[in-house]
């Protein structure tokens, strides 16, 4: 079975470009979670779907980031305009349901300069 | 506010020894799961635990789930290199809601 996918894996782009972060849930998952890594912060929740609703996004950390999930095989996390402090690594996942264990992707590596 | 504080926060140990890592909470949690993720990966399910006092164990690695199910520990018997990864512990509240831990950084050295 194919896991998450998320693209691309690394991006590299300068201060003030848009950027766009792609994920593919496993299918048959309802659920859909965007996180970002961290060494000071870890593992934060940004926001989270159900069945291509947004649920909770308090997790945002401003109006320059927003996500979208226009059908169940698609999800994009958009920064625009990016800043340096946005570097990090941005994880996708999905489960059959909110308690039940997530499945990652194998993340974006995200710098920005 | 950090739901699931999991200590150490860094651990760097001989091949052979053995761990233990915590994860606590003052909240009750439903569930509760481990995670390890490596170097330009995502997290893996290790296991879940769902009952109070729970122990599983999966190979050299036993998880136990408090009796009141607000923590959570990891023991590693005779570490091995391959053991090298992050370790998230992640817990369902009442209502449903999912948290990740601080995570606990472990290095196996040969």
């Amino acid at each position: 079975d194919a896991g998450v996918i998320q693209s691309p894996r690394h991006e590299v782009t300068e201060m003030g470009q848009e950027v766009t972060l792609r994920c593919k849930p496993i299918s048959g998952h309802d659920y859909l979670f965007w996180y970002r890594q961290t060494m000071m912060r870890g593992l934060e929740l940004l926001i989270y779907f159900n069945n291509n609703v947004p649920i909770d996004d308090s997790g945002m950390p401003e109006d320059r980031f927003s996500a979208k999930m226009p059908n169940a095989s698609f999800s994009t996390l958009k920064i625009q305009p990016s800043e340096p402090r946005d570097s990090a690594v941005y994880f996708c996942a999905s489960a059959y349901l909110s308690n039940q264990p997530q499945h990652f992707g194998d993340g974006t590596r995200l710098s920005i300069l | 506010t950090q739901l699931l504080e999991q200590s150490p926060q860094f651990l760097s140990i001989q091949e052979g020894e053995n761990l233990t890592v915590y994860c606590n909470s003052s909240s009750v949690f439903s569930s509760l799961q481990w995670y390890r993720q490596e170097p330009g990966e995502g997290p893996v399910l290790l296991v879940t635990v769902v009952t109070g006092g729970e122990v599983k164990k999966l190979k050299r690695l036993t998880f136990q789930f408090g009796d009141a199910r607000k923590d959570s520990s990891l023991h590693i018997t005779a570490a091995q290199p391959g053991d090298t990864g992050l370790y998230l512990c992640a817990g369902a509240d009442t209502g449903n809601q999912f948290y990740f831990g601080t995570g606990t950084s472990l290095t196996v050295i040969p």
